[in-house]
């Protein structure tokens, strides 16, 4: 029930863009994404619900595509402070699964 | 500050022994939610209380158990402690409307568990 993220890993440098993907094997109800800071607790991002609501940060963007189960996060001209560990959550019924996680770090 | 607080922030068990970890939902909030996160994983989902009922459930056995209070307050309580449950216990608070949760987390930062 766990959604699956890719990449792992990402290292970019400031101005550059980058997309993390997350897909889930269930029908989902709605996607969230989080990002953790390494010695932090998980910060919301951005809601996606089925049938095109969305709800999130001004410079945050993301997709989701309720037929494949799919949901991707875009972050463009990266700056030094987005670097973290980002997480999807999946909302099937009324309980929240995470991935793995993509850990993306931002160097001048 | 998302307002929610957890307690305590560290403690140190031993084997066999058992814990209670405290949260305090953020106000307003009628639903909360415990993860596990080991070292360099993502969180998993022990169980989730909506208007003081479990109605959610990862794939934790039965030593784990949990209370939600009227004033929406949380417990978490592990039984018979081992090695692998060392790790930072999060509790995440949210609004649900009826029976779906649309409402995105607000997190505490966590209690870690060492056991030894």
């Amino acid at each position: 029930q766990q959604p699956v993220q890719s990449p792992q890993a990402v290292i970019l440098r400031e101005g550059e863009d980058a997309v993390i993907n997350c897909s889930s094997s269930k029908a989902l109800y709605s996607v969230h994404w989080y990002r953790q800071k390494h010695g932090e607790a998980p910060v919301f991002l951005m809601i996606l619900l089925k049938g095109g609501e969305q709800k999130g940060h001004e410079k945050i963007s993301a997709s989701f595509n309720e037929k494949k189960q799919q949901s991707s996060l875009y972050l463009t001209a990266s700056q030094l402070s987005y670097s973290g560990t980002y997480f999807c959550g999946t909302v099937k019924l009324n309980d929240m699964r995470f991935g793995a996680g993509t850990r993306l770090t931002v160097k001048p | 500050e998302t307002g929610v607080t957890q307690s305590p922030t560290h403690l140190i068990k031993t084997r066999g022994q058992q814990v209670t970890l405290r949260c305090s939902s953020q106000s307003g909030h009628n639903t909360v939610s415990w993860y596990q996160q080991a070292l360099g994983q993502g969180p998993q989902f022990i169980f989730q209380y909506y208007r003081e009922e479990e109605n959610g459930r990862g794939n934790f056995p039965p030593r784990f158990s949990g209370l939600q209070f009227p004033n929406y307050s949380s417990e978490l309580n592990v039984n018979a402690l081992e090695l692998d449950d060392s790790a930072l216990y999060l509790c995440a608070s949210s609004l649900a409307r009826g029976s779906v949760n649309t409402g995105e987390l607000f997190f505490g930062e966590g209690s870690r568990l060492t056991v030894l």
